[in-house]
């Protein structure tokens, strides 16, 4: 079964307007990853997260991560056209499961002009 | 720099015809995964490999089985096809930093069975 679970399944806003994501997961976790997919490609690498981080910013994303609440959102501020895609989030369980990562079902976000 | 390569990007297959997904990485990495997507899910981990000459189940492995050629390739073989394998098929690896892993992904390859 899935680790994470995002909300929204699908997300659309208009360009400029920020875009928050959300992902619940189930179990103690070494850390959160989330990433981008553009239709039809594979997936990209946004930012990564520590279990013992709250917060971590990079250019216009923000991701916060509360473990006691299983959850870890991200911010997309001032969105674009271009940011239109599927994020989703992965749960990586650190060295007991070695490099495997957990991903969730994602969130569609479409960025209208 | 070509990052994670596979062959190849599109696939019809009937049942029970075998083929092989081929996956190439050139950043040195020493960790690979194949995982499948299906319609509106996220990822799911088929089999993986955390170093050259190992390799693991993930999370769906029936019906596949992978090899690890060498550092820089990893395969992934369906010996007898079914249509619950149509999907989209991605290849990834990993640097290990500290504890922590990011992947680096394939572009997919799309692969129908009738």
């Amino acid at each position: 079964s899935q680790q994470g679970e995002e909300d929204p399944q699908a997300l659309s806003i208009q360009e400029g307007e920020n875009a928050t994501m959300n992902c619940s997961y189930k179990t103690s976790i070494n850390n959160l990853q989330w990433y981008r997919q553009n239709s039809g490609r594979g997936l990209v690498h946004l930012i990564l997260i520590r279990s013992n981080e709250r917060e971590k910013h990079s250019g216009r994303l923000r991701v916060t991560l509360d473990t006691s609440k299983k959850s870890s959102s991200l911010l997309i501020t001032a969105s674009r056209a271009a940011d239109t895609a599927s994020y989703f989030c992965a749960t990586g369980l650190g060295e007991t499961s070695g490099s495997r990562l957990t991903f969730g079902e994602g969130t569609q976000l479409t960025v209208n002009p | 720099n070509a990052g994670v390569t596979q062959t190849p990007k599109f696939q019809v297959l009937k049942t029970g015809q075998s083929m092989t997904l081929q996956c190439a990485q050139d950043m040195n990495h020493n960790s690979m995964y194949w995982y499948r997507q299906d319609p509106g899910m996220g990822l799911r981990l088929i089999y993986y490999s955390a170093s050259e000459g190992t390799t693991d189940k993930g999370e769906v492995p029936n019906g596949y089985n992978v090899s690890r050629l060498n550092k820089r390739e990893f395969s992934l073989r369906l010996e007898s096809a079914a249509p619950s394998q149509t999907s989209v098929y991605f290849c990834a690896s990993s640097a290990r930093t500290g504890s922590q892993e990011t992947q680096y992904f394939g572009p997919g390859t799309r692969l129908l069975v009738l």
